[in-house]
């Protein structure tokens, strides 16, 4: 079983809606989670980062935490076709050897007019 | 201020050869990573540095050798490449801790025939 769960997609959701994107983890003693967005042929880049449970807002972003039920979510309000891209869920793990970042495989999501 | 450098953006080798793979960074950070992504697989981590001095292997070591040769550098060495190593790389670093977010590099486009 993969460490970091996502729903691959494609999300399509129309122009105006809110998306919601989940993740869920495997490691209980995470304390780090992170979204980043990224474009076709681009790299990865980071737009959401979130530590304790419950929301936090950014913008159009809303960045949700459980971490009893090891669930954590992104809710972007009023889509805009520039926000189609694949969506990347990272959760920091502490290992012997340091913090190691793993994501997820990441949930396309697609805008429409 | 420049970030992650990869270097080169586009390979391609041939069954067998060898080549590594440079990444620097600038802005000071104790960690660096090596990811390797292919379509609907996510971004998988290779090897990782947690600071100066020390790599540990990730999900997908097999195949690759990593130097951490100073703090600002972590290359990426192909001993012997195989078309199944044909991916886009990624180098990424942060601060290191737990709450630390990691900035990517541009990407590498291999491909081996």
């Amino acid at each position: 079983q993969k460490e970091v769960e996502q729903n691959s997609g494609p999300l399509s959701v129309p122009e105006g809606a809110i998306a919601s994107l989940n993740c869920t983890y495997s490691d209980r003693g995470s304390q780090s989670f992170f979204w980043y967005r990224q474009y076709s042929g681009k790299s990865p880049e980071l737009i959401m980062s979130i530590y304790s449970n419950g929301d936090k807002e950014d913008g159009r972003f809303t960045a949700q935490l459980n971490k009893a039920s090891q669930y954590v979510s992104l809710l972007i309000r009023d889509s805009q076709p520039s926000d189609s891209a694949t969506y990347l869920c990272a959760v920091n793990e502490v290992t012997g050897g340091g913090n190691k970042l793993t994501f997820g495989t990441g949930t396309q999501l697609k805008v429409e007019l | 201020n420049a970030g992650v450098t990869q270097t080169p953006k586009f390979q391609v080798l041939k069954t067998g050869q060898s080549m590594t793979l440079q990444c620097a960074q600038d802005m000071n950070h104790n960690s660096m990573y090596w990811y390797r992504q292919d379509p609907g697989m996510g971004l998988r981590l290779i090897y990782y540095s947690a600071s100066e001095g020390t790599t540990d292997k990730g999900e997908v070591p097999n195949g690759y050798n990593v130097s951490r040769l100073n703090k600002r550098e972590f290359s990426l060495r192909l001993e012997s490449a195989a078309p199944s190593q044909t991916s886009v790389y990624f180098c990424a670093s942060s601060l290191g801790g737990s709450g630390s977010e990691a900035f990517f590099g541009q990407g590498t486009r291999l491909t081996v025939v």
